[in-house]
């Protein structure tokens, strides 16, 4: 079935770098995503790789893909409290079209 | 300013009531959508509309119901037959629905419904 996974939390140091994970399901997928969402607020786009690409990098985001294991990841350089949010990987399935979203890793930045 | 909005932020209603969620959108994106979202848990997809005066059921859309009369529009009532409707609600919309390769969501801000 459809289904996206990441790990729930992860908590790093202010400064640190912080890698978040995201399996996906869809191996037809054409474009990964990766969204923000700080408290009560909508999701916001952060970036998106095409799937014939390994990696991309946007300032301090960078962006790996490993189609072969079907994961995804996403990293932040030099992580700052401004980061803490919650993080959704998402995909577009080729069978329906719809979006199908991670259960979103939250992220804590310690001072 | 382009983008997508969603009133009221906030919303109050008493159990037994139906309540409509506004989602405008002023990017001229042909598909829009509606998702739930629990504390602790990702987006469920209520119901989506590819085009003006067609929708689709998503994976949660009993006690849900929506409406696309307008290409701008697409608001959603939680009825009183939907069991449990204390939620955060967001609206979202994209140019192709999904359908060409590179399509994006842009979201709303959301509405946060309470039911008393």
């Amino acid at each position: 079935g459809e289904d996206v996974e990441q790990s729930l939390f992860l908590s790093v140091r202010e400064g640190d770098s912080s890698v978040i994970n995201c399996t996906y399901t869809d191996s037809s997928s054409t474009y990964l995503y990766w969204y923000k969402q700080e408290p009560g607020a909508g999701l916001q786009l952060l970036t998106y790789i095409f799937s014939n690409m390994d990696m991309k990098q946007d300032q301090r985001l960078t962006v790996l893909l490993n189609k072969k294991d079907k994961h995804l990841s996403l990293r932040i350089a030099d992580t700052q409290t401004g980061d803490s949010a919650i993080y959704f990987c998402a995909e577009i399935s080729s069978g329906t079209y719809k979006y199908i979203f991670g259960t979103g890793t939250r992220l804590k930045v310690l001072a | 300013d382009g983008g997508i909005t969603q009133s009221p932020k906030y919303l109050f209603r008493k159990e037994g009531q139906n309540v409509t969620l506004s989602c405008e959108q002023n990017l001229n994106h042909d598909a829009m959508y509606w998702y739930r979202q629990d504390p602790g848990q990702g987006l469920r997809l209520i119901y989506y509309s590819q085009i003006v005066n067609d929708f689709q059921k998503g994976d949660i859309a009993e006690g849900y119901s929506v409406s696309r009369e307008k290409k701008e529009s697409f608001p959603l009532t939680v009825t009183s037959a939907q069991k449990n409707p204390t939620a955060f609600y967001l609206c979202a919309s994209s140019t192709w629905g999904g359908t060409v390769p590179g399509d994006t969501q842009y979201f709303g801000p959301g509405t946060r419904l309470t039911v008393l």
